[in-house]
This record gives structure tokens, C-alpha cells and sequence, in this order.
């Protein structure tokens, strides 16, 4: 039962263009998401992150959008750079500001910014 | 050193035999995390150690799988007897809280 889903394992785009990552959870208890950004043979890093009392945060060209309603949160990239070529993974948590932050991850969507 | 520092970076064993995966954390990140990607898939958490209290197990896949943190800060995870259903990257994580920052991963392959 996959609570954190993204349903593009992979998506191309032009550099320069907008990149659209998308992400969607089923779990209602999620209040704390994020995303990581992972290179082949290197270990996930941390991107941009959103809490639940907001509906956007923006990060130089990374910005993360949630809907909570929908259960749905994206990530855009503006203007795409070929090394922003990586997969990249959407996680969630049920901290509410506690100590544990086990997080729950997507699958995965591999961008690949074309030059 | 300044990052998470797993070893082995790549490790091939034979079905059967038991495994130990070495996790070095960032100095004073109180939480350590380990998680597993498999081919295809997700970070699947697996375990995850806070301090002093008691290790959060909930994410183990048998007990042929166990882990220590010994002193608050090198962890250990042991995989006992094992399959070739095993193979993945295992993924070490520390955290002082919040985001994490992960280590480069041991590539376990099982023969």
C-alpha cells in the first residue's frame, strides 16, 4: 500500500523550460513534505520542504506547491538546467512537530533536462 | 568527516551468509536512519535510532535484520542469512532534526 505515489517515473524537458514534478499521498496524518533530488551512486539530498500550514515555498528556482484538500503537492523548477537532471523523490511525514521524522517516500521521477 | 560515511560502497555476497553494514554519522546529529532501495522502488524505511530511546524496529522486513547504534554514533546493520531478495541499496541517514543527510549508500548484491 503506497501512501506517497508518483505516478511519472520519468519526465524530459528542455532546458530553460519549467519542469513539473508531481506527488500525491494518501495518508491524512502527512503533515510535513519534502523533496530530494538523487544522483546515480550518490546518496539522496535535500531539496525544498512545505508544512501544511502552507500552500507554497519557494527556494531560488525550486518551488514546492500543496494542496491539501487534493492531497497533492508538486515541484517546479524554473528555468530547467541540464544538471538538475537526477531523479527526484517526494517524502512525507506525520511529525506535527515531534521527534520522529520517519519519512514515507515516492517511487521516484527521473528528469532529464535536454540541452 | 563532514558527511554520513557508509562502507562498504559495494558488497556481493552468496545466499546464506551474513552481512554487516557499517554507518558513520554526521558528529552530533542525534538521529540516525536506515532505509533500503530496491530495484524500482522507493526508500523503504527500515530502522531508526533517537538518542538514548528505545530504536523505532517498525520497518525491519524479518528478523533475520537487526541494527545497532553503538554509543550514540557509528550504527551497524546485520542481515542474517542472506537473500537474494536482500539485494539493494541500503541508505544511512543522520539527522539533528528535520532533513536529512544521507550517505552514498552500500550496493548489497546476493548471489
Amino acid at each position: 500500500d503506497q501512501q506517497v505515489k508518483q505516478n511519472s517515473p520519468s519526465l524530459s524537458v528542455q532546458e530553460g523550460r519549467i519542469s513539473i514534478l508531481n506527488c500525491d499521498y494518501t495518508n491524512s496524518m502527512f503533515d510535513y513534505f519534502l523533496w530530494y533530488k538523487k544522483y546515480p551512486a550518490e546518496g539522496p539530498t535535500f531539496l525544498i520542504s512545505i508544512s501544511s500550514i502552507k500552500d507554497k515555498n519557494e527556494d531560488g528556482r525550486f518551488t514546492v506547491f500543496l494542496n491539501k484538500s487534493a492531497k497533492h503537492l508538486s515541484l517546479h523548477i524554473v528555468p530547467s538546467q541540464p544538471g538538475d537532471s537526477a531523479v527526484y523523490f517526494c517524502a512525507a511525514s506525520g511529525n506535527s512537530g515531534g521527534s520522529n521524522y520517519k519519512l514515507t517516500f515516492g517511487k521516484g521521477t527521473l528528469l532529464t533536462v535536454n540541452p | 568527516g563532514a558527511g554520513v560515511s557508509q562502507s562498504p560502497s559495494n558488497k556481493v555476497t552468496e545466499k546464506g551468509k551474513d552481512v554487516e553494514l557499517r554507518c558513520d554519522p554526521i558528529s552530533g546529529h542525534t538521529a540516525l536512519y536506515w532505509y533500503r532501495q530496491s530495484l524500482g522502488q522507493g526508500l523503504e524505511f527500515l530502522i531508526y535510532f533517537q538518542g538514548n530511546s528505545a530504536p523505532d524496529k517498525s520497518g525491519l522486513p524479518s528478523d533475520r535484520f537487526s541494527a545497532e547504534r553503538t554509543g550514540g554514533s557509528v550504527s551497524t546493520l546485520t542481515i542474517q542469512r542472506t537473500q537474494q531478495e536482500d539485494s539493494a541499496v541500503y541508505l544511512c541517514a543522520s539527522s539533528p532534526s528535520g532533513s536529512y543527510t544521507f550517505g552514498s549508500g552500500t550496493r548489497l548484491t546476493v548471489v
